[in-house]
């Protein structure tokens, strides 16, 4: 149980453009997901805290206007990289919160995102 | 604002050999402590989950300990395989769950 699921699992893009990125409870209804990026050889770092139906909680300094974040259901959220550039090429993994004692969160696999 | 260290960066290890990763934490008020693993170009694996009233669990070969008062937690892992060979991070959950802060990881290489 408590499966994420990230789509796409990498994408390459010309700069200027928007992606988007989805994050998928599998088995489970997450009131609250993460949004996290990672760097080469760095570890994670909080970008935003999407609540289902309500506007996500940015982190300082992430730009929520460049990372728009939608979080229309319990199952589901998106991340949108708006008019992306070669410095927005990371690794962007999401999770989501198990509602239990624990509260614990499980993690997707990762999208990379490369921008040329 | 929670600091999570990790120590040490890198080990290499003979097969078979028992091991401990280190990582602190700079505040105590923390709701709960998980030791991650994450493969190369691949999304984190949840090893252990450790609450804030726990000292330790166990899991298989591994074992993880919670020390609040010296803000410092530990990851055991028994006979170390070449499978095991990871990158493991350790992160602090503040209030309810939130805001998982991670450590920079220990990149662990178990040789044959």
């Amino acid at each position: 149980g408590a499966v994420v699921s990230q789509h796409p699992s990498w994408v390459i893009c010309k700069s200027g453009t928007s992606v988007k990125i989805e994050c998928r409870s599998l088995d489970f209804q997450a009131t609250t997901m993460f949004w996290y990026r990672q760097f080469p050889k760095q570890s994670l770092m909080l970008m935003a805290t999407s609540n289902e139906g309500s506007k996500a909680t940015y982190e300082q300094g992430v730009e929520k206007d460049k990372f728009l974040i939608n979080h229309a259901s319990l199952t589901l959220s998106t991340l949108t990289v708006t008019s992306a550039h070669p410095e927005d090429s990371s690794f962007y993994i999401c999770s989501a919160r198990v509602r239990s004692l624990y509260n614990e969160q499980f993690f997707g696999p990762g999208t990379r995102l490369t921008v040329l | 604002k929670q600091e999570v260290t990790q120590i040490p960066a890198a080990l290499s290890v003979p097969e078979g050999e028992n091991l401990v990763l280190n990582c602190s934490f700079t505040d105590s008020a923390i709701y709960n402590l998980q030791w991650f693993r994450q493969d190369p170009g691949k999304g984190l694996t949840s090893l252990l989950l450790i609450q804030s009233s726990q000292r330790e669990q166990t899991s298989g070969r591994l074992n993880a300990s919670l020390d609040k008062s010296s803000g410092r937690s530990t990851l055991y892992i028994a006979a170390s395989q070449p499978g095991d060979s990871a990158t493991y991070l350790c992160a602090g959950a503040g209030g309810y769950g939130n805001k998982l802060v991670f450590g920079a990881g220990t990149i662990l290489r178990v040789k044959s």
